[in-house]
């Protein structure tokens, strides 16, 4: 099983909105709603931001949002601020036989 | 407040077994509602789902890793614990336990990770 691929990175000064991609096939992202997203700084552990594809987690802020269309997730940062400088994941469920799959990571740079 | 704390050793030679630990605490492992997960980061590199157990002991592991891989649970302890065999320098990485959400399809607590590192 492939990883979901997504940018290497994106930018954006503070205030500005970015946007991720997720590209996986008709096997994982575009066979279920089972997107999520991942914010990981530096030397810590990945923490959910979005799950089934534009859900929040309690405690997120709403500057994120997710989105789907086919096979390609999106991850969209509003109102970039300096704490949102980090690397993004995306992963989906990929049925009972490969079951999780990550994407390629994204590092979000605010300018 | 869900905590997951990962343990084991740091160092482990190759072709020898790798084993952790994850603890967790506030909140019981018997709960039907999660899977209890393996997932492996080398440096610089993305997340691998490694395998997950649910309470009842039923396992599911990645096809890369299935032949090498066995997660099993603790419920007594509020432990699961995941063994790798015949590692080599490819398995070395921050290996991090997480709770996986049923229904969801996301991991919604992770532990902190711990670095095993594969080396003669």
């Amino acid at each position: 099983q492939s990883a979901l691929t997504q940018p290497p990175s994106a930018s954006g000064s503070p205030g500005q909105s970015v946007t991720i991609s997720c590209t996986g096939t008709s096997s994982d992202v575009g066979a279920y709603n089972y997107v999520s997203w991942y914010q990981q700084h530096p030397g810590k552990a990945p923490k959910l931001m979005i799950y089934e594809v534009n859900k929040w987690p309690s405690g997120v802020p709403d500057r994120f949002s997710g989105s789907k269309s086919g096979n390609t997730a999106s991850l969209t940062v509003s109102g970039l601020q300096a704490e949102d400088e980090a690397d993004y994941y995306c992963s989906s469920y990929a049925g009972s036989n490969n079951f999780y799959v990550f994407g390629t990571g994204t590092k979000v740079t605010v300018l | 407040q869900v905590q997951l704390q990962e343990s084991g050793p740091g160092l482990v030679k190759p072709s020898q077994t790798l084993s952790l630990t994850c603890t967790v605490s506030g909140g019981s492992i018997s709960s039907g509602s999660y899977y209890w997960s393996w997932i492996r980061q080398p440096a610089g590199k993305g997340l691998e789902w490694v395998g997950h157990v649910f309470a009842s002991g039923s396992t599911n592991y990645s096809p890369s890793l299935k032949s090498r891989v066995t997660i099993s649970v603790d419920t007594s302890k509020n432990q699961f614990s995941l063994k790798l065999t015949s590692v080599t320098a490819a398995d070395t990485a921050v290996y991090y336990c997480a709770r996986y959400k049923r229904g969801s399809g996301s991991f919604d607590y992770w532990g902190q990770g711990t670095l095993v590192t594969v080396s003669s």
